[in-house]
């Protein structure tokens, strides 16, 4: 089945322990990227990946970093979490053609207390 | 990121017909998305368009209107299972591109 994995699916941490969240997808699509979800403010771009070992920040890039060593893989990682960090995570991937909608993970909850 | 525009809330009764409008940056503008998401889980890709006029797709359609920089989505023979969020997306630019999502409007449908 075409899908994108994320993992975990919820997450409770403390300030200052880092933490990275997976994400994976079996579609070999070139375009992968992170959002972070908040109330009233809706999808927020974290980062983008055009293709492997291309990486470019989104809207709102602070506190995080990604890697794309793989085509399939695109990992988040908060290397000091902080609670302005607490969110609901979605990743996703796209074909990189211009009218290739996105597909996207379940979500990560994150709660950083 | 650009500056996307929509309703923050709506409401209507089975049966009926919802048109929720979405308003963003015309220039560089490359392409709009329509998303469904439930409560808890991930958007569903519903509609895209990048040339004026009118998509259908069933009980959905998407408008758009490159030079106004106006889009909406219209929801025919409303269904309680579509009491949901609906993002509006834009991209910009060609190549290398960023999406930018409204902050969603919520529909609620009642019996």
């Amino acid at each position: 089945e075409a899908q994108v994995t994320q993992n975990p699916r919820y997450l409770i941490t403390v300030t200052g322990k880092k933490l990275t969240v997976t994400c994976s997808q079996n579609m070999n699509h070139e375009y992968m990227s992170w959002y972070r979800q908040d109330p009233g403010l809706g999808l927020r771009q974290i980062y983008y990946s055009m293709n492997v070992e291309v990486t470019d920040k989104g809207d709102v890039p602070e506190g995080y970093k990604v890697s794309r060593k793989e085509k399939r893989n695109f990992p988040l990682i908060l290397e000091s979490p902080s609670p302005n960090q607490t969110s609901l995570y979605f990743c996703a991937s796209s074909p990189r053609r211009s009218n290739e909608k996105l597909f996207f993970g379940s979500g990560t909850q994150l709660s950083v207390l | 990121g650009q500056n996307i525009d929509q309703p923050t809330e709506m409401t209507a009764t089975e049966g009926a017909i919802v048109q929720i409008n979405c308003t963003y940056q015309t220039s560089g503008f490359n392409g709009l998305f329509w998303y469904q998401q439930h409560a808890g889980e991930a958007p569903t890709f519903l509609s895209y368009n990048v040339l004026d006029g009118l998509e259908e797709k069933g009980r959905f359609s998407s408008f758009l209107s490159r030079s106004k920089g106006y889009s909406y989505l219209l929801l025919k023979e409303l269904q309680m299972k579509d009491s949901a969020s609906y993002l509006c997306s834009a991209k910009w630019g060609r190549g290398d591109y960023k999406l930018s999502f409204g902050a969603g409007t919520t529909v609620t449908v009642r019996a």
